[in-house]
């Protein structure tokens, strides 16, 4: 079942700060994330594991709460270059297969 | 290394009309994956393989058929296109081992008209 990202979109100015969420509805192994820009193809950014760390990008950090089935994604001091749709894909088990959400489309402003 | 790569970039067909998608990785990785995006629905997986001389279906598997070659290729074939099949097919691989992730080809968009 595909998990749910909140919010759909968010309008940030350069400097804010952004929480994008993802919920599922089964247990999760591990959550991955990714950010898409118009016209190519998502970019990894992010893995969480049950149990394990956190590996990713240097300035984006993630959460994974293990009981409430919940990652959530912290964009902070936002750039301009972190524009895009960020996507959650969640594993409910090794399995290799990534159910991904619906997106969330960020835009950042001068 | 290219990564992942897909070919065509763009194709238009007729309904009826038939085709192949074509992906290769030159990671040697062990799974690899077919996904198209609509707007507003995400990525939605239509099959996978996890290892070479394995393929199962995903969440979207009707209208498509594929093909794991050899351990590099991974096709996606349409018998009959539909304008429902209208949409952006991405291919993505992974090496199946702790802490990967998928990497994701250009894509192909394919319009039926």
């Amino acid at each position: 079942q595909q998990p749910v990202q909140s919010p759909q979109a968010v309008i940030l100015r350069e400097g804010e700060d952004a929480v994008i969420n993802c919920s599922s509805s089964k247990a999760l192994y591990s959550v991955h994330w990714y950010r898409q820009k118009h016209g190519e193809a998502p970019v990894f950014l992010m893995i969480l594991l049950k149990g394990g760390e956190q590996k990713g990008h240097e300035k984006i950090s993630a959460s994974f709460n293990e009981k409430k089935q919940q990652s959530s994604l912290y964009l902070t001091a936002s750039q301009l270059s972190y524009s895009g749709t960020y996507f959650c894909g969640t594993e409910t088990g090794n399995t290799g297969k990534l159910i991904f959400g619906q997106g969330t489309t960020l835009q950042v402003k001068p | 290394n290219a990564g992942v790569t897909q070919t065509p970039k763009f194709q238009v067909l007729k309904t009826g009309q038939s085709m192949t998608l074509q992906c290769a990785q030159d990671m040697n990785h062990n799974s690899m994956y077919w996904y198209r995006q609509d707007p507003g629905m995400g990525l939605r997986l239509i099959y996978y393989s996890a290892s070479e001389g394995t393929t199962d279906k995903g969440e979207v598997p009707n209208g498509y058929n594929v093909s794991r070659l050899n351990k590099r290729e991974f096709s996606l074939r349409l018998e009959s296109a539909a304008p429902s099949q209208t949409s952006v097919y991405f291919c993505a691989s992974r090496s199946g081992g702790a802490y990967d992730t998928q990497y994701f080809g250009p894509g192909t968009r394919l319009t039926v008209l």
